[in-house]
């Protein structure tokens, strides 16, 4: 079965340092991938979507994901974490025209 | 505008009783997705709409849980008989019509359900 592997489970970072959440998916012809955040008692968002126009992809909140296929990796990056960042991390697959597999999530946790 | 929302945010049952659970998605969206999420895990696909058809429930994961969308607007997530084991947050998104391929699905705030 198509899949993503989120590779920490938590993962926690300074104030202002760079931020690093992994993904790697089962190999496949063309995957659609997503980010999704949830923040506490609130809807999943929408980060960012790799639909095969670009393997570098930007999202928002200064987000971006590098689609790497030799290494079927879609890691999401962001160069300084505010502590608005807090929040769970989705790594999402697309299958078929509808078909979302989640990944199991990343905790991040900014220290001020 | 108005986002997915779903009611009851929370939701106390006992083992046994039959629970249901409300979603209005956006207005005009044409799709509608239910999603399982237990805790510490990321959300699972449990079923689809386009309109009022249900065109996908393979994710549904027994007899006792049964989805409609009558008029293709509103759906109802029922579950009867609850067991412990129904205990999760359960999520609603919608989607509207797009160009072909994957378009964004719009989740709502989700209904935590806790069976005692």
């Amino acid at each position: 079965a198509q899949s993503v592997t989120q590779l920490d489970s938590h993962v926690s970072v300074s104030e202002g340092t760079p931020v690093l959440l992994r993904c790697n998916y089962s190999s496949s012809y063309s995957p659609s991938l997503f980010w999704y955040v949830q923040h506490p008692n609130k809807g999943l968002q929408l980060l960012l979507k790799y639909t095969s126009a670009a393997t570098l992809v930007k999202g928002i909140n200064g987000f971006e994901a590098e689609f790497k296929k030799s290494e079927t990796s879609f890691h999401l990056t962001k160069p300084s974490a505010h502590m608005s960042d807090a929040a769970e991390y989705f790594c999402v697959r697309g299958a078929g025209s509808y078909q979302l597999t989640f990944g199991k999530g990343t905790k991040l946790s900014v220290i001020p | 505008g108005a986002g997915v929302s779903q009611s009851p945010r929370y939701k106390v049952a006992k083992r046994g009783q039959d629970v249901a659970l409300r979603c209005d998605p956006i207005s005009g969206h044409v799709s509608l997705f239910w999603y399982q999420q237990a805790l510490g895990q990321g959300p699972e696909f449990l079923t689809y709409f386009q309109n009022e058809a249900q065109l996908d429930k393979s994710g549904l994961p027994s007899d006792r849980f049964f989805a409609e969308r009558p008029e293709g607007s509103v759906s109802t997530l029922k579950i009867q008989r609850t067991q412990q084991e129904d205990s999760a947050v359960y999520l609603c998104a919608s989607r509207g019509l797009g160009l072909a391929g994957h378009n964004e699905q719009f989740f709502g705030p989700g209904t935590r359900l806790t069976v005692l």
